[in-house]
């Protein structure tokens, strides 16, 4: 099984730099998806990381150390309507299509 | 447009009324899903489907069924619905491609069931 943790709410300043983690124990694992969602609408991806390190996407970059089970999203320059639940979710090895989301963070951006 | 569309937007039911939610892409998407979203519980795993006549269980499937009969189109049924199927739904496709440059789950709009 699989079980992803990751804070509930988070509130950061307009023009911050905010880091939301998420931390997974799994018997398998093959990556990890960062996905943004705004209230009622659908979740939109933001990034995938398979091998250790930091990835970077413009004001997005996206950590993954395998050994730790840990990640992170890194925004940078915060704008308003980066108010959002951030979607953490594990791919595991073997079962391709069973990837488990974690329960979201929802971000406030405060001016 | 690459999309994936999903029917009804909102549907309110009866308890024991069979119904269809109908979810199509237009990118052929080997990989097709269904989840549900609740407060406090996030985005479960419904059924999936890795191809044409491929299906399989995920985290909470009782109470529902799946068919994936044409590549574009999985629909999800509730053959005898119930309150605590009211939520939030959502289908999803992916390419098989599993590479570094792999973009993960394209999402539909989302169905709002409630069933009363």
């Amino acid at each position: 099984g699989q079980n992803i943790d990751q804070p509930t709410e988070m509130t950061a300043t307009e023009g911050a730099i905010v880091q939301i983690n998420c931390t997974y124990q799994t018997s398998g694992f093959n990556g990890l998806f960062w996905y943004q969602q705004h209230a009622g609408e659908a979740p939109t991806f933001l990034s995938y990381n398979v091998l250790d390190g930091l990835e970077e996407k413009g004001r997005f970059s996206s950590f993954l150390s395998r050994s730790k089970g840990y990640s992170y999203l890194l925004l940078k320059e915060l704008q308003m309507k980066d108010s959002a639940s951030y979607l953490c979710a594990v791919r595991p090895s073997g079962g391709y299509q069973k990837v488990t989301f974690g329960i979201g963070t929802k971000l406030q951006v405060i001016p | 447009e690459a999309q994936v569309t999903q029917n009804p937007r909102y549907l309110i039911t009866v308890t024991g009324k069979k119904l269809t939610v109908t979810c199509s892409q237009n990118m052929n998407h080997e990989y097709m899903s269904w989840y549900r979203q609740d407060p406090g519980l996030g985005l479960r795993q419904i059924y999936y489907s890795m191809n044409v006549e491929v299906t399989d269980k995920g985290d909470v499937p009782e109470g529902y069924k799946v068919s994936r009969k044409e590549k574009r189109n999985f629909p999800l049924i509730l053959e005898s619905p119930s309150p605590n199927q009211t939520s939030l739904y959502f289908c999803a496709s992916s390419a098989s491609y599993t590479g570094l440059d792999y973009y993960g789950y394209t999402f539909g709009s989302g169905t709002r069931l409630t069933v009363v």
